[in-house]
């Protein structure tokens, strides 16, 4: 069974600097791997995905990540953390098949402090 | 643009009750899934759906049901809502063979709490 470990509940870092979200993913085969983001009472919304190709993916508002095989991680970066990015990172593992279903990660929730 | 549309932001009910919370989306998506979101436990799958009238039972169905008469439609019932199915809910859709690599769409949320 695949699964998702976010090993930070909580991050804060300064408005300005760089930010890295981890995310290690535990699956037998080669997975696809999504970074969402979900602002305070709000639901999720894509930030990046990957499914092949590129280990390294851009995604919205500045976002990317790098797919790295032999270390299980996905892991989430910005170069410039803004003030509005402050909100709660989940990432997920899926595969193909019928009705194929998202595993997520328990999530990280960013703090930026100005 | 396309959407997953959840019929209610905040909900309040009361020990006892039969819950429906409603979900419809518009991109005729097969797949349509029921979360329930909690501090520190992340997204719990309660129940997804494949095809109308089709369902499987997630990882928490325990206290719940579901109903799918229609593609654009899935509905979660609590059949007698319960003070620790206080939560957050949220509906996501996504295509039948694309869940995999296109993820899904989510709704805005449902924050129900039971008193």
């Amino acid at each position: 069974a695949q699964s998702v470990t976010q090993p930070d509940i909580h991050i804060t870092v300064s408005e300005g600097a760089s930010l890295e979200l981890r995310c290690n993913y535990s699956y037998g085969a080669t997975p696809y791997l999504f970074w969402y983001v979900q602002s305070p009472g709000q639901g999720l919304q894509l930030l990046l995905k990957y499914f092949s190709g590129d280990t390294l993916v851009q995604g919205i508002k500045g976002f990317e990540a790098e797919f790295k095989r032999s270390q299980s991680s996905f892991n989430l970066r910005k170069p410039s953390v803004h003030w509005s990015d402050a909100a709660e990172y989940f990432c997920a593992v899926g595969r193909t098949g019928t009705a194929s279903k998202l595993t997520f990660g328990t999530g990280t929730r960013l703090q930026v402090t100005l | 643009d396309v959407k997953v549309t959840q019929s209610s932001r905040y909900l309040v009910k009361r020990t006892g009750e039969k819950v429906f919370l409603e979900c419809v989306q518009d991109m005729d998506h097969e797949n349509m899934f029921w979360y329930r979101q909690d501090p520190g436990l992340g997204l719990r799958l309660i129940y997804f759906s494949y095809d109308v009238k089709m369902k499987e039972k997630g990882d928490i169905p325990e206290g719940y049901s579901v109903s799918r008469e229609k593609k654009e439609r899935f509905s979660l019932i609590l059949e007698s809502a319960s003070t620790n199915q206080t939560s957050m809910y949220l509906c996501a859709s996504s295509a039948l063979t694309g869940a995999g690599s296109q993820g899904y769409t989510f709704g805005s949320g449902t924050r129900l709490t039971v008193v």
